[in-house]
């Protein structure tokens, strides 16, 4: 099973519409999460961390359901500037080193259209 | 502009030529690490470093190696290409090893080897 998995997409979707992506995690233990988008062909940036209570950032919410090891995103009002892929992503511990390794989901790509 | 910088951006070369890819930063940051990414495989760890002269492996570390003479400067070394080493590979850098902290990703090198 993948640490992280990912529906791959991609996401149809027209300008305005609502869309959910959802982010599964296999590590119990794990403490933090975040969403971070990708342009096609360039780096990934961080789009929101992912809290407790879930959070949300102008059009973007995200939760966490601990119980159920699953997170989501959901997108409002959708632009065609939000075409891009999403990425989850997730923390895991090394052991004895006390460092934190970020692990990262393959991406759900999003295309919104006229 | 804070920023974290790699060279080259796109490189073709041929089996078993030794490469350097340059990554730079300019945040004073103390977490340094190496990626690829490849379709359907996600952004998977090389290698990391913890701070100056300290360095460790990730998930994927064969045919790779580091240094970490200089805060700012984290290269990554292939020895001798190989073909499977063809991907797209992103430096990123962070104020810490902290799994709440901010990866901060380079453009990526685009790799190819013959």
């Amino acid at each position: 099973r993948k640490e992280v998995e990912q529906d791959p997409g991609p996401f149809n979707v027209p300008e305005g519409a609502t869309v959910a992506f959802n982010c599964t995690y296999s590590n119990s233990a794990s403490q933090s999460f975040f969403w971070y988008r990708q342009d096609c062909r360039k780096e990934p940036k961080l789009l929101m961390s992912v809290y407790s209570s879930g959070n949300e950032d102008g059009r973007f919410t995200a939760q966490l359901n601990r119980a159920s090891q699953y997170i989501s995103l959901l997108i409002r009002d959708s632009k065609l500037s939000d075409s891009a892929t999403y990425l989850c992503v997730v923390n895991d511990s090394k052991e004895n080193t006390g460092f934190q390794k970020l692990v990262f989901g393959t991406g759900t790509r999003l295309l919104v259209s006229p | 502009e804070a920023q974290v910088t790699q060279n080259p951006r796109y490189l073709i070369t041929v089996t078993g030529k030794k490469l350097t890819v340059t990554c730079s930063q300019n945040m004073n940051h103390e977490y340094m690490s190496w990626y690829r990414q490849d379709p359907g495989l996600g952004l998977r760890q090389i290698y990391y470093s913890m701070n100056v002269e300290v360095t460790d492996k990730g998930d994927v570390p064969e045919g790779y190696k580091v240094s970490r003479k200089e805060k700012r400067n984290f290269p990554l070394i292939l020895e001798s290409p190989s073909p499977n080493q063809t991907s797209l590979y992103f430096c990123a850098s962070s104020g810490s090893s902290g799994s709440s902290s901010e990866q901060f990703f380079g453009p990526g090198t685009r790799l190819t080897v013959l």
